[in-house]
Order: structure tokens, then C-alpha cells, then sequence
């Protein structure tokens, strides 16, 4: 069973600010939130993550809902680098847990 | 660069043929992790190790079989393969600790052909 939903594709003009939506409603108390990336023929790449509040690291910044059942994850200023496929997995932690890929939203940044 | 170091990068190989793929990283992680990506599918996990000790196989054919002989080092060695059995296999590692959250680190993967 998928614990995320996340759109298929998006598009995103060069410059702006790229909004990636993900819907986890069946999110437990102890399950965090992770966002990853693969840029085409390359392994993942992790972002971000979080338990409940909002985040920001050098590359992104993640916006937890109150209730937890759905995040935001925003590149604040999208490159043409920025273009893959986006992941958002819901998982306990990944010491001896796995994490569970889902198909992804495909971003395109648009020069 | 993310200190996961997969080879080959591309191999080719007949169904009677038996190779390895190899998986290295020295950032001092307990975890190691084989995926497959097959085309237009998402990422497959398919054995995980802890502490060089396999923790999960995810009904994964005999045909591939996993070795890890520390923590720096994990193989997954190949004989007779199936031309579906083509895909993109990702290593990874993580801190593996369990008692705090911490990212997973890929490797470029090896794009393996059955021919």
C-alpha cells in the first residue's frame, strides 16, 4: 500500500519558486517525513526530512501541515539542475527500516 | 560525489554468465542496501544489511545473491540472469543506527544488461 501520493509531473519556470506537493494521510506519530531526488540514470539523492515542524537546509525547505497528513516540499529558486524526479517517502527512520520508493512527481524547470 | 562507490558503471551479460557487482563506502556506515530500478518502475528494495548481517530479502530470486564481508563492502553476485532481469541497481548506505534519522547515500548505480 502507498503511504504517499504525490502529482505525476510538474513544470516549473527557471527562477521561480517550485512547490511540490505530497499527500500522507496515513502518517503515524513516529513516521518521518523524507523528500529525495534522481536526476536521470543517477541514484538518488536525499533533501530534506521531518517529524513535524517546517525545515530548511541549503537546498530546499519542507512545510509539515498541522495534522501531519500532507507536506510541501519548496525550491526556492528552481535551476534547470533542479529537473528530476521527486520522492516522498513516509518511514520510521532508516536505520534498519528501509526506505519505500514511490513513483515519484517528474519536475521539469523550464528556461 | 556521495562516498558510495559502485563498478562497474555498465556491464553486459549472457544468461549462462556469472559476474559481481560491487559496492564500497567508507563513511563509516553500518547499513548497506541493494535496490534494482527497472524501467518506468519505481525503486525496488531488495536486501538490506546491518552490522554486515542481512536484515531483510525481499523475496529476491536465488539468482542474485548478496554478500557482505564487512562494513565498508557489499556485493550482489549474478549468474544466470534473465534479460528481464535488466535494470539499474543502486547501493546505498546509511548510519543504520536506528536511534535517530538520517539520510540514506546512494551510489551512480551499475546499468546492467542481460543479453
Amino acid at each position: 500500500d502507498a503511504k504517499t501520493t504525490q502529482p505525476p509531473s510538474m513544470d516549473c519556470a527557471e527562477g521561480r519558486a517550485a512547490n511540490l506537493p505530497c499527500n500522507h494521510s496515513t502518517i503515524s506519530g513516529n513516521e518521518y517525513v523524507y523528500w529525495y531526488r534522481q536526476i536521470h540514470s543517477q541514484g538518488p539523492q536525499y533533501i530534506i526530512h521531518g517529524l513535524k515542524n517546517n525545515e530548511t537546509n541549503e537546498m530546499a525547505s519542507l512545510i509539515i501541515t498541522e495534522d501531519r497528513k500532507s507536506s510541501t516540499l519548496i525550491l526556492p529558486h528552481a535551476t534547470l539542475r533542479d529537473t528530476a524526479v521527486y520522492y516522498c517517502i513516509v518511514e520510521t527512520n532508516f536505520g534498519n527500516e528501509k526506505l519505500t520508493f514511490g513513483t515519484g512527481t517528474r519536475l521539469t524547470i523550464i528556461p | 560525489e556521495t562516498g558510495v562507490t559502485q563498478t562497474p558503471r555498465h556491464l553486459v551479460m549472457g544468461m549462462t554468465n556469472k559476474k559481481s557487482l560491487k559496492c564500497e563506502q567508507h563513511l563509516g556506515h553500518n547499513a548497506m542496501y541493494w535496490y534494482k530500478q527497472s524501467a518506468k518502475k519505481p525503486l525496488e528494495l531488495m536486501f538490506v544489511y546491518s552490522l554486515e548481517e542481512r536484515v531483510e530479502n525481499n523475496s529476491v530470486p536465488s539468482r542474485f545473491s548478496p554478500e557482505c564481508p564487512n562494513s565498508s563492502h557489499l556485493f550482489l553476485h549474478l549468474h544466470t540472469l534473465q534479460p528481464e532481469d535488466s535494470a539499474l541497481y543502486l547501493c546505498a548506505s546509511s548510519q543504520g543506527t536506528g536511534l535517530e534519522n538520517t539520510e540514506a547515500f546512494f551510489g551512480q548505480g551499475t546499468r546492467l544488461t542481460v543479453v
